[in-house]
């Protein structure tokens, strides 16, 4: 099992859609969960951390399941400005090197 | 945006040639790293910096070494570039290794001919 699978879509929605993704992860000692923004030949950028009791940000919505080890992202009445790819990015737990994990990322396009 | 800034931007070298790239922040952050990102593969870890002096491998280290004489400074060399060094570097700060947000610089686009 990858340590950090996301599904690369692309995800192709229209505006006002609402859209979900899903991200795995393998260490189940894993203590902190992020996701991340990527535009096109641009740096990743923090969308935002994901906490155990989940939490929401404007349209944005993360959710953690520890038992199952995911971690979800929900986008409501999307834009075409949040057209971009979502990486899914877990803090290692244990170990000397404790680096963070990044998933290769979802790609999604909002059209009009 | 965080005060990172990566030099060159972009370069294009020969197979064999010595490449560097620099990374200079004005965070103050303890943890600097490189990572490289290529298709199908997202981002790697390069080599890290835990303070001036202090580095250690990553997951993709071979062919790669890494300085930090200065806390603003993160060097990295490409001792030999080869072709399977083509990609976008991104160095990244934090001001500590767990929990913490890891900002990124803009990238470096290497191209070894």
């Amino acid at each position: 099992r990858k340590e950090v699978e996301q599904d690369p879509g692309p995800f192709n929605v229209p505006e006002g859609a609402t859209v979900a993704f899903n991200c795995t992860y393998s260490n189940s000692a894993s203590q902190s969960f992020f996701w991340y923004r990527q535009d096109c030949r641009k740096e990743p950028k923090l969308l935002m951390s994901v906490y155990s009791s989940g939490n929401e940000d404007g349209r944005f919505t993360a959710q953690l399941n520890r038992a199952s080890q995911y971690i979800s992202l929900l986008i409501r009445d999307s834009k075409l400005s949040d057209s971009a790819t979502y990486l899914c990015v877990v803090h290692g737990g244990g170990g000397s090197q404790g680096n963070l994990i990044f998933g290769k990322g979802t790609k999604l396009s909002v059209k009009p | 945006d965080a005060g990172i800034t990566q030099s060159p931007r972009h370069k294009v070298t020969e197979t064999g040639t010595p490449v560097t790239l620099r990374c200079h922040q004005t965070e103050n952050h303890r943890y600097m790293y490189w990572y490289r990102q290529d298709p199908g593969h997202g981002l790697r870890l390069i080599h890290y910096s835990y303070g001036v002096k202090d580095t250690d491998k990553g997951e993709v280290s071979d062919g790669y070494s890494v300085s930090r004489s200065k806390t603003e400074d993160f060097l990295l060399t490409l001792e030999s570039a080869t072709s399977s060094q083509t990609s976008v570097y991104f160095c990244a700060i934090s001001e500590s290794r767990r929990g913490n947000t890891i900002y990124f610089g803009e990238g470096s686009w290497l191209t070894v001919v």
